[in-house]
């Protein structure tokens, strides 16, 4: 059962132009999200992060939101560039799970066009 | 500079042949993962270790094994490779979940023909 849901598998944007990545989550126990970014033939690297205890995070381009009570997280990436081409994954963590285990996202690719 | 360090990072194989995947990290984490992901798919935990002789098996089911008896060393074994197992391994630690997340290795692209 896919406890972290990411419906857009693309999205295509213009340099300069604000990219918007969604995410869906169905376990209301997830008290932590993160954002991994991923290049082909490369592991993900850690992007950004939120608590449930906050509504919006900032690291300079990049802006995530959470959405409790819809059980939604977006990340905003302003202003969008080449380099940004990647999949990025959403992914959850249940604070109670002491393993400290991670469920993902499918992941979107981005694809930022001249 | 990684640290964390995955080999080989692509391998084909023949059916029937046993395979180790080496995954080691320089960080002294304690909590190690091994996730399985397939294209357009998400990542999927196939095993994690708490540290020194600590394995689980993860929520998605495996025939690999692990096994970890030196913080450092967390390596994957299939037995017997089938083209069912072709797919990207992922290795990863972390110390805190809620700091960082987890630091990943480069992957191995596993092809069985």
């Amino acid at each position: 059962d896919q406890q972290v849901k990411q419906n857009s598998p693309s999205l295509s944007v213009q340099e300069g132009r604000i990219s918007i990545l969604n995410c869906d989550y169905t376990n209301s126990m997830f008290d932590y999200f993160l954002w991994y970014k991923k290049y082909p033939a490369e592991g993900p690297t850690f992007l950004i992060s939120i608590s449930s205890i906050k509504d919006k995070n900032e690291d300079g381009r990049f802006t995530v939101f959470l959405n409790k009570s819809a059980k939604h997280l977006s990340l905003h990436i302003v202003p969008s560039q080449p380099g940004d081409s990647a999949v990025y994954f959403c992914a959850a963590s249940d604070g109670t799970d002491s393993w400290g285990k991670l469920q993902f996202g499918a992941g979107t690719q981005v694809v930022v066009t001249p | 500079e990684a640290d964390i360090y995955q080999t080989p990072r692509y391998l084909v194989i023949g059916t029937g042949k046993k395979i180790t995947l080496e995954c080691s990290q320089t960080m002294g984490h304690d909590k190690m993962y091994w996730y399985q992901q397939d294209p357009g798919m998400e990542l999927h935990l196939i095993h994690y270790s708490y540290g020194v002789n600590s394995t689980e098996k993860g929520d998605l089911s495996s025939e690999s094994t692990v096994s970890r008896i030196r913080t450092e060393h967390f390596p994957l074994t299939l037995e017997s490779a089938r083209p069912s197992h072709t797919s990207q391994y992922l290795c990863a630690s972390s110390e805190y979940t809620a700091v960082g997340g987890y630091t990943f290795g480069s992957g191995t692209r596993l092809t069985v023909v």
